[in-house]
């Protein structure tokens, strides 16, 4: 199984920061990496898919990265409706596999 | 617009039965295979079961093999769980989700595990 390992599992930060979340696979995915938001009480929301995709109205400042088995969430500058918990999820291969979660908080 | 939307989760006792249902709209359903994933409350997302779009191939968490089985009817765009032989850790929301590039997800259903 492909187990990703995601860090830091939460964070402060302040309203326009720039927040960096990452997540490694054990193995390699190829780009079949999905980064999702999720609100108390509210289903995931699909940010990104294949590493960088941005997914249709999601806005500009969330952004996706790949080096090797090393994949990277950008939050270029932090605001309100931001703080939310983020994961990472691998698609490549069944069983289908999540990072442990980071929770985006405010300073 | 895609609509995933869950129902039959609730409340049942240690040992018991449950089905969950998904019924989807808004896009080819039998195009698309469709996962399971639960979430205890306060804790992280764990992907539970999976199955292809046209129903051939089914995938399982190692936590579930066994007590959990995931169907599809493709003439009425609904995947459903069957969960059986339910243990207190198997309370959670469980959402039913498209886990490609789509990324979609249904609101999830509560099922509470309890005597």
């Amino acid at each position: 199984d492909i187990q990703m390992t995601q860090s830091p599992s939460s964070l402060s930060a302040s309203v326009g920061d720039r927040v960096t979340i990452t997540c490694r696979a054990s193995q390699a995915i190829n780009n079949y990496l999905a980064w999702f938001q999720q609100k108390p009480g509210k289903a995931p929301k699909s940010l990104i898919y294949a590493a960088s995709s941005l997914q249709t109205g999601v806005p500009s400042k969330f952004s996706g990265s790949r080096s090797g088995t090393d994949f990277t969430l950008t939050i270029s500058s932090l605001q309100p409706e931001d703080f939310a918990t983020y994961y990472c999820q691998q698609y490549n291969s069944y069983p289908l596999t999540f990072g442990g979660g980071t929770k985006v908080e405010i300073k | 617009e895609v609509q995933l939307v869950e129902s039959g989760g609730g409340l049942v006792q240690p040992g018991g039965s449950l089905r969950l249902s998904c019924a989807a709209s808004g896009f080819t359903f039998s195009n698309y295979a469709m996962s399971w994933v639960r979430q205890v409350p306060g804790k992280g997302l764990e992907w539970v079961s999976a199955i292809t779009g046209s129903g051939a191939s089914t995938y399982y968490a190692v936590s579930v093999k066994g007590r959990f089985t995931i169907s599809r009817d493709n003439s009425k765009n609904t995947v459903y769980l069957q969960i059986s032989t339910l243990r207190a850790d198997d309370t959670a929301v469980y959402y039913c989700a498209i886990l490609d590039s789509s990324g979609y997800w249904g609101q999830g259903t509560l099922v509470t595990v309890s005597s």
